[in-house]
C-alpha cells in the first residue's frame, strides 16, 4: 500500500479482555514503531523494530504488552487482560531507517 | 522535569503571523524531529535534524546542540497550519546500548490559526 495502515480504526472492549492490534508497514521499511497517546497526553515510545535485531522493548509499560513482526512485514501489538489505563490511541510507523517515519492513522482502543 | 520541553503549550495566530515554537532538551541527543498531528490525530514527520535549519515550503527548523534548544518557524501562517506541532529526540545511547530507534517525545504545542 501507499502508506502505513493500522487495523482495527477503533477497539471497544472490556476490561480482562485480550486485545489485538495490527500494523501493516510500508513495504521495504525495515524500521517499525509502536506508540501510544492517551488522552490529552503526549506520544510515549512502546516498541522498536529493526530488521532481524532483537527489538527494543523497553517502552512497553508491564508484561500483559507484547508486540511481534514477522521479518519485515506485518506487526501485531497484543494487550492482555486490558485494564482502562491502557485506553489510548495506539500509533505504528514505519521507516527506512531509524527515524521519526511514516506513521499509520492509529487504533483507538476504549476499554470499559 | 521532562527530558524534552516544549513552548509555549498553546498558541493562538492570525492568519499570515510569524509562529514560532520552542523546544528544549536535557539530554544528549543524536537527532531531533518534528512532527505535526492533525484534528483528525495524523502524524506528519516534517523535519529530522541534527544540526543547523532545514527549510520545507514556509516551515523552517533549527537546532542549536550546545544550547539544546530547537526551533520551528511558519512563515505567513494560515489556518491549514493548526494542529498539534511535536519535538522529539533520539537520545544518544551509551556504547553496547539497543535503543537506536526510540524517540522521546515532548507535550506538544497546540496550535490554532484564525482567519
Amino acid at each position: 500500500g501507499a502508506g502505513v495502515s493500522q487495523s482495527p480504526s477503533n477497539k471497544v472492549t472490556e476490561k480482562g479482555k485480550d486485545v489485538e492490534l495490527r500494523c501493516d508497514p510500508i513495504s521495504g521499511h525495515t524500521a517499525l514503531y509502536w506508540y501510544r497517546q492517551r488522552l490529552g497526553q503526549g506520544l510515549e515510545f512502546l516498541i522498536y523494530f529493526q530488521g532481524n535485531s532483537a527489538p527494543d522493548k523497553s517502552g512497553l509499560p508491564s508484561d500483559r504488552f507484547s508486540a511481534e513482526r514477522t521479518g519485515e512485514s506485518v506487526s501485531t501489538l497484543t494487550i492482555q487482560r486490558t485494564q482502562q489505563e491502557d485506553s489510548a490511541v495506539y500509533l505504528c510507523a514505519s521507516s527506512l531507517v531509524a527515524g521519526a517515519g511514516f506513521f499509520g492513522p492509529g487504533t483507538r482502543l476504549t476499554v470499559l | 522535569k521532562n527530558e524534552v520541553e516544549q513552548s509555549p503549550q498553546n498558541l493562538t495566530a492570525q492568519e499570515g503571523e510569524f509562529i514560532t515554537i520552542n523546544c528544549s532538551y536535557s539530554v544528549g541527543i543524536s537527532a531531533l524531529h518534528w512532527l505535526q498531528q492533525h484534528p483528525g490525530g495524523g502524524i506528519v514527520s516534517l523535519f529530522m535534524l541534527s544540526s543547523g535549519k532545514k527549510k520545507h515550503g514556509r516551515l523552517i527548523a533549527t537546532i542549536n546542540i550546545q544550547e539544546k534548544h530547537s526551533s520551528l518557524h511558519i512563515t505567513a501562517s494560515h489556518p491549514r497550519d493548526s494542529a498539534v506541532y511535536i519535538c522529539a529526540v533520539r537520545l544518544i545511547i551509551p556504547a553496547g546500548g539497543t535503543s537506536y530507534g526510540k524517540l522521546t517525545f515532548g507535550q506538544g504545542t497546540i496550535l490554532t490559526v484564525h482567519p
